[in-house]
């Protein structure tokens, strides 16, 4: 079936880091990609998406390409503050998935000054 | 602009008790959608919902129940409450599905404690 993975954390960086998430997905049809973000105490909000491949998504000085040859949609941004300390995940929904959106285990950014 | 409204925020509930999570949208949204934040375990998908009427099994549907009798309100059921149920629930919708799917709106989230 489908699914996502990514990368393990906790990050944790000092300011102005440059940073990288990881996200492979399985998917057996060509699937939207997103990423989205929980500030401590929140829901989770779209930071990006990418609908097909070779598409970049981008918001807020981050950055995610859909690279269907590797599977992958890693997160970057050139850097980071203190304020984009969060949780990150990484999803794919499309036809395959049947409506549904399929989500990776989140990945804890702690931006330190 | 309420979005995705959810109640109540945080719950405390003992063996066998059972309650109701409200969930309810104003933007016209035909797909909603219920899932559970586990500690480390990321977000598993409980029930979903495509439009009035119409409800579909998630990941982890057991010891909860869906209804959906308007397009705006979805609340979920949890019946015999059980500690492994205590989790972060998370209502959300979208205006989208199939080929390009929406954007999904998130609730604040319920914080339900079973002891």
């Amino acid at each position: 079936g489908d699914s996502v993975t990514q990368m393990e954390g906790p990050v944790t960086l000092s300011e102005e880091a440059f940073l990288t998430i990881n996200c492979t997905y399985t998917a057996t049809g060509y699937p939207s990609l997103f990423w989205y973000v929980q500030y401590p105490g929140e829901g989770l909000q779209l930071l990006l998406k990418a609908t097909k491949a070779d598409d970049k998504g981008s918001n807020k000085g981050f950055e995610a390409t859909y690279r269907k040859e590797t599977t992958s949609f890693h997160l970057e941004k050139g850097s980071v503050q203190v304020s984009d300390s969060a949780v990150y995940f990484c999803a794919l929904s499309g036809l395959s998935t049947g409506n549904q959106f399929y989500f990776g285990t989140g990945t804890s950014l702690t931006v330190i000054p | 602009n309420a979005g995705v409204t959810q109640t109540p925020k945080f719950r405390i509930l003992k063996i066998g008790q059972s309650m109701t999570l409200q969930c309810a949208q104003d933007m016209n949204h035909n797909y909603m959608y219920w899932y559970r934040q586990d500690p480390g375990m990321g977000l598993k998908l409980i029930y979903y919902s495509v439009g009035a009427g119409i409800t579909d099994k998630g990941e982890v549907p057991n010891g909860y129940n869906v209804s959906r009798s308007t397009t705006e309100d979805f609340p979920l059921r949890l019946e015999l409450a059980a500690p492994s149920q205590t989790s972060v629930y998370f209502c959300a919708s979208t205006p989208a599905g199939g080929l390009f799917p929406g954007e999904l709106f998130f609730g604040e989230g319920s914080r339900l404690t079973v002891l």
